[in-house]
């Protein structure tokens, strides 16, 4: 079965520094792969997606993510962070045999300190 | 502001109440989803409707029933929960692969 890992649950970062939250999947199989974010109270919101193309996929909020095959990741990095980004980030897979399931990791808490 | 739109938007209930959640989406979606979030874990699919015909339930207790009237609509029905079901209920909605969108969640609490 289809799973994500994000290695780290929280990443303290200061403004303005840049980071990189990580992500791993584990099939072997084609995906597709997401990348949302939650604020406080709030739903998730989509930051970018991965079909096909380009492995570097740029999305909102001036975030970009990554894909490599290889090493079944698609880590999430932004150059600069705001205060406004602290929120909870997650990230997500389908299968592309399977687009009805779409599994998530357990989510990386980004915290951003002034 | 979303296009998936869930109330309530919290919700208390005692382990012998009755209860549902509603999800409305205006975006034309054919699929649409319930997703239950708990601390600490990840976000666990429980049910998958497609054109109004569920396709997934995710190995959910019976003390939760969806009810997909119309691709528009999805319910939640609850009955006879568990304090462990607390939890934040989140409904997604979907067309091909433009991405899930999600609403704000039910912040369900079980006393």
């Amino acid at each position: 079965a289809q799973s994500v890992t994000q290695l780290d649950s929280q990443v303290p970062v200061f403004e303005e520094a840049p980071v990189e939250l990580r992500c791993n999947y584990s099939s072997s199989v084609s995906v597709y792969l997401f990348w949302y974010v939650q604020y406080p109270n709030q739903g998730l919101q989509l930051l970018l997606k991965y079909l096909s193309g380009s492995t570097l996929v740029k999305g909102i909020n001036g975030f970009e993510a990554e894909f490599n095959k290889s090493q079944t990741s698609f880590h999430l990095r932004k150059p600069s962070v705001h205060i406004s980004d602290t929120a909870e980030y997650f990230c997500a897979v389908s299968d592309r045999s399977n687009t009805d399931k779409l599994i998530f990791g357990t989510g990386t808490r980004l915290q951003v300190f002034p | 502001e979303t296009g998936v739109t869930q109330t309530p938007r919290h919700l208390v209930m005692g382990m012998t109440n009755k209860k549902s959640l509603k999800c409305e989406q205006h975006l034309g979606h054919n699929a649409m989803y319930w997703y239950k979030q708990s601390a600490k874990k990840p976000l666990e699919l429980m049910f998958v409707y497609n054109f109004k015909e569920q396709t997934e339930n995710n190995s959910v207790p019976s003390r939760f029933s969806p009810e997909c009237p119309n691709s528009s609509h999805l319910f939640l029905h609850l009955h006879t929960l568990q304090p462990e079901d607390s939890a934040l209920y989140l409904c997604a909605s979907s067309q091909d692969l433009q991405g899930w969108d999600f609403g704000q969640g039910t912040r369900l609490t079980v006393v």
